[in-house]
């Protein structure tokens, strides 16, 4: 296993368009995590989760987003009706469910650019 | 909630310097803190962590941090800085009091290395 894989790492939509991105977490890893970094900034958590269930959804950054991990592997992150102002880098990591001291696995992230 | 702040979004050193980057936290719990770093246009890698015991932690790469309970403080030093070592690092917490095992990450330190 090669560790975090995202699909597409990059992505250019017009504004309105859908829009779905693929995690693929090392095998092992029964937790999965999304982010959202703009430029400049840190990563921002949307969402988590462990095996198939989506323990927090609360962040994510509204109804047009949401994500699913329905055999508890890999997982996809949707937008719908996209905006400018989603155009980010979207980063998904992997762990195991050892608490609050495991690391996290980072992808390279996939790009979103809304034009 | 816990919280990290980095101060300086910007350190340049000169190549064989001293490297120090700086990161706060608050925490209303023992923290579990992390140093990543991410190159242009990839995923993060994880440099170091403290959980529990040993308060000077070794990474990878050269660099260490200290944990300083008492100045809420897990600065990054590397005592002599190499071109490579040129990217952008994020401090990191882990978020025990909501969505246990995501983390809560500052907004950044980009290091420049002068030749």
């Amino acid at each position: 296993d090669t560790g975090v894989s995202q699909d597409p790492r990059h992505k250019i939509t017009k504004r309105g368009q859908n829009v779905t991105f693929r995690c693929d977490p090392i095998s092992e890893h029964n937790r999965l995590y999304w982010y959202r970094q703009t430029l400049g900034q840190g990563p921002e958590f949307l969402t988590y989760f462990q095996n198939e269930a989506q323990l927090e959804k609360s962040r994510l950054l509204s109804d047009r987003f949401s994500a699913e991990r329905p055999k508890g592997s890999f997982s996809t992150l949707e937008i719908q009706r996209t905006e400018q102002g989603d155009s980010a880098m979207y980063l998904c990591a992997s762990s195991l469910a050892q608490g609050a001291e495991t690391e996290a696995f980072f992808g390279q992230g996939t790009r979103l650019t809304v034009v | 909630a816990q919280s990290v702040t980095q101060l300086g979004s910007h350190v340049s050193v000169s190549e064989g310097a001293l490297v120090l980057l700086r990161c706060n936290y608050s925490s209303s719990v023992p923290p579990y803190l992390f140093w990543y770093v991410q190159y242009p246009n990839q995923g993060l890698q994880l440099l170091l962590k403290y959980t529990t015991g040993a308060t000077l932690v070794k990474g990878i790469n050269g660099f260490e941090a200290e944990f300083k309970k008492s100045e809420t403080s897990f600065h990054l030093t590397k005592p002599s800085a190499h071109m490579s070592d040129a990217a952008e690092y994020f401090c990191a917490v882990s978020d025990w009091g909501g969505s246990q095992g995501n983390l809560i990450f500052g907004k950044g330190t980009k290091l420049s290395v002068k030749p």
